[in-house]
C-alpha cells in the first residue's frame, strides 16, 4: 500500500535560516506527491504537488520540494525561513485508489 | 474564486446525539471529499463523490456515518449516533476531476467535540 512518513514531529528553525521538512515515500509505480500546510483553525492549503519532470518543484510562498527517487523522499524546503511559516506540514501521496494518503504531519517553529 | 465552504465550524454535542454537516465545494469542482482529522494526526478519507455518485467510502463507519451529494454540488455528512472517538476536525475538499494528478483543495472544517 501506499504511505508516507514524516521522521521529524517538530522542526525549529531561526528565522532568515533555511530550512528542511523531511518526508519520505513508499509506492508502486510513479509517485504523485503533495505538501499541504495547516495553520491553527484553519484547512488545509495546497503548497506544491510533484506529477512528472524536474525534480525541484516550486510552489507557494516561497516553498519548494525536491523529489529524489533513488532515495524515496520529497522534502520541503525554503531558502530563508519567515515566523509566519510556523505551521503544521503534510506530506501526502496518491494510492493507487488515487486516494490521497497523508503523513501524521510535523510541526515548524520559526523563532525571531 | 470563492474556496470550498462548510459549517458549522465548531460543534460541541452528547454522545449519542446526531450531527450534521454541511459542504459546498468550489463551483464546477466534479469530485468532493470528506476527511476525518484525530488530533495528531494527518487527515484520512471517509468518503469521496465523483458528481452525485459514491467512488470510495471504504473507510466510512456506515452503521453510523452516511453521506449524500444531492444534485452533484453540496454535500452532507451526518453522524447518528456519535461516539466520543468521533471528536475530531472533519474537513470537506474539492477538486476538478478524480485523477492522480488531480489537486485537492481544503476547506476550514468542522471542530466536532463528542462529550
Amino acid at each position: 500500500a501506499q504511505s508516507v512518513a514524516q521522521p521529524e514531529d517538530q522542526v525549529n528553525v531561526a528565522e532568515g535560516n533555511p530550512l528542511t521538512v523531511k518526508c519520505t515515500y513508499s509506492v508502486s509505480g510513479n509517485p504523485y506527491l503533495f505538501w499541504y500546510v495547516q495553520y491553527p483553525n484553519r484547512g488545509l492549503q495546497f503548497l506544491l504537488k510533484y506529477i512528472t519532470g524536474d525534480n525541484l518543484v516550486k510552489g507557494s510562498y516561497g516553498f519548494e520540494a525536491e523529489f529524489n527517487k533513488s532515495q524515496t523522499s520529497f522534502h520541503l524546503k525554503k531558502p530563508s525561513a519567515l515566523v509566519s511559516d510556523s505551521a503544521l506540514y503534510f506530506c501526502a501521496v496518491r494510492d493507487e485508489r488515487n486516494k490521497l494518503v497523508f503523513g501524521a504531519g510535523t510541526i515548524l517553529r520559526v523563532k525571531s | 474564486e470563492a474556496g470550498v465552504a462548510q459549517s458549522p465550524r465548531y460543534k460541541i454535542i452528547e454522545k449519542r446525539q446526531s450531527v450534521a454537516f454541511w459542504c459546498n465545494p468550489i463551483s464546477g469542482h466534479a469530485t468532493l471529499y470528506w476527511y476525518q482529522q484525530i488530533l495528531g494526526q494527518g487527515p484520512k478519507l471517509l468518503i469521496q463523490f465523483q458528481n452525485n455518485g459514491v467512488v470510495d467510502d471504504s473507510q466510512l463507519p456506515k452503521d453510523r456515518f452516511s453521506a449524500e451529494r444531492l444534485k452533484g454540488v453540496d454535500s452532507t455528512l451526518k453522524i447518528q449516533p456519535a461516539k466520543l472517538e468521533d471528536s475530531a476536525v472533519y474537513l470537506c475538499a474539492s477538486s476538478l476531476g478524480h485523477l492522480g494528478a488531480e489537486t485537492q483543495y481544503f476547506g476550514p472544517g468542522t471542530r466536532l467535540l463528542v462529550l
